[in-house]
């Protein structure tokens, strides 16, 4: 079975730090992977999506992340923190052959500070 | 594209009330999914369509839901007799028939349920 943890519920850091959000997968075939950005009371927002393409994706505002399938990993990663990144950020596989259905990490905050 | 559009946004029921709500997903995504957040936690899969069949189920669906999509357009989740654990957010998401696998979800704002 296809699952995500993401480790740490909470994130701190200070404005123009690096943002560093780990996911770590377990899938029995390739998988896909994404992460998603929530802001209060909305919906998920697409940031960034490993397709197999290449291992070193890019997203939106900012944020890339690498897929690194020796250690089943796909970290979200942000050179220069902003107060606005300040949201729950999602990391999510999907598989062929487990369905359509997205497959959902616990979440991690993350806190931006001045 | 105007976006996925959920309604309501918020819903306040007492315990053993009918709830639904509905989903406009984005123009000509076939695809429709529905999911279930409670707080701390991730988007948990209850439901898909593609066009109007109900091709998959989680164990999470139980028998006091229900989920319709007669014209393959917008869809309703229903929750008969609810309860205080059904307190959640829902959201539905959409994506096109076609297309790579890997084509991302387009997700809605949500309804907040709460159940007193």
């Amino acid at each position: 079975a296809q699952s995500v943890t993401q480790l740490g519920s909470h994130v701190s850091v200070s404005e123009g730090a690096l943002v560093l959000l780990r996911c770590n997968y377990s899938s029995s075939v390739p998988p896909y992977l994404f992460w998603y950005v929530q802001y209060p009371n909305q919906g998920l927002q697409l940031l960034l999506k490993y397709t197999s393409a290449a291992t070193l994706v890019k997203g939106i505002n900012g944020f890339e992340a690498e897929f690194k399938k020796s250690e089943t990993s796909f970290h979200l990663t942000k050179p220069s923190a902003h107060m606005s990144d300040a949201a729950e950020y999602f990391c999510a596989v999907r598989t062929n052959q487990a369905g359509t259905a997205l497959i959902f990490g616990k979440g991690t905050t993350l806190s931006v500070s001045s | 594209d105007t976006g996925v559009s959920q309604n309501p946004r918020h819903k306040i029921t007492k315990r053993g009330q009918n709830v639904t709500f509905r989903c406009d997903p984005i123009s000509e995504h076939n695809r429709l999914y529905w999911y279930r957040q409670t707080l701390g936690q991730g988007p948990e899969f209850l439901t898909y369509f593609q066009n109007e069949a109900q091709l998959e189920k989680s164990r999470l669906l139980s028998d006091r839901f229900s989920a319709e999509r007669p014209k393959g357009s917008f869809s309703t989740l229903e929750i008969q007799r609810t309860e205080q654990g059904d307190s959640a957010m829902y959201l539905c998401a959409s994506r096109p028939d076609k297309g790579a696998p890997s084509y991302e979800q387009y997700f809605g704002p949500g309804t907040r349920l709460t159940v007193t």
